[in-house]
């Protein structure tokens, strides 16, 4: 049964880095699928954030681009989020989610618990 | 640049029948798939749509989606309205390798 699990400080300061890992389990992150970050800010919508495949080619978000890196560790089975230069508005819960899109279908078939994250001065 | 764009909210009584429109701007609705998600309050999304109407397994086939392309929209329809249906429904779709959520329709069944 694949499962994705968040990990990584839920507080971060005011022009800091967000680093989160997500760890994958019950199925290989070198297989044919994208993996991604989406987040949610208390009581708004989904966000995507990025979508990373084995190779390490990336999408972003044209909005967050120039603040966001994606790594993968195959080897570890999980992959990675650096977010720079954090405001408040960075606060949201954080998906990570399997991303279909190369796999013959489209969907985000399956994400993790989410790991809400605050960045606070 | 392509968006999504929902009605904020709609209600509907247990047993009857609801849809939620995606409406797409900038583009062709019909050039990419459209996925919907359900997400309950403190819990993931989870995938009752995919491919413009494709249900997973495990979804009841109370829901169904389409593709209208003379309006630009996708709909989600949700026949035998149930309790357990309330909920936000999100419209997505890829495009051009990013993707891109609707705003999100809060469904209450009352």
């Amino acid at each position: 049964q694949l499962q994705l699990q968040e990990s990584g400080p839920r507080l971060v300061k005011t022009s800091e880095t967000l680093s989160l890992t997500c760890t994958v389990s019950g199925h290989s992150i070198s297989s044919a699928y994208y993996w991604a970050w989406i987040r949610q800010a208390p009581g708004k919508g989904l966000e995507w954030v990025g979508s990373i495949y084995q190779t390490g080619y990336t999408y972003y978000n044209p909005s967050l681009e120039s603040r966001v890196t994606m790594s993968i560790d195959t080897s570890r089975n999980q992959f990675s989020l650096k977010m720079i230069s954090v405001t408040a508005a960075d606060t949201a819960v954080y998906y990570c989610v399997r991303d279909s899109r190369v796999s013959g279908y489209y969907d985000l078939d399956y994400w993790g618990q989410g790991t809400m994250v605050t960045v606070s001065s | 640049n392509f968006m999504l764009t929902q009605p904020h909210s709609v209600s509907e009584s247990p047993d009857k029948t609801i849809t939620i429109s995606c409406t797409g701007s900038g583009g062709s609705i019909a050039d990419n798939h459209v996925q919907w998600y359900q997400q309950r309050p403190g819990s993931a999304p989870t995938t009752v749509i995919y491919e413009d109407k494709r249900r997973p397994s495990g979804v009841p086939d109370r829901f169904s989606g389409s593709i209208d392309t003379s309006s630009n929209s996708a709909s989600l329809t949700i026949s035998g309205l149930k309790t357990e249906d309330e909920a936000v429904y999100y419209c997505q779709s890829y495009v051009r390798g990013i993707v891109i959520f609707g705003g999100g329709t809060k469904l209450t069944v009352l």
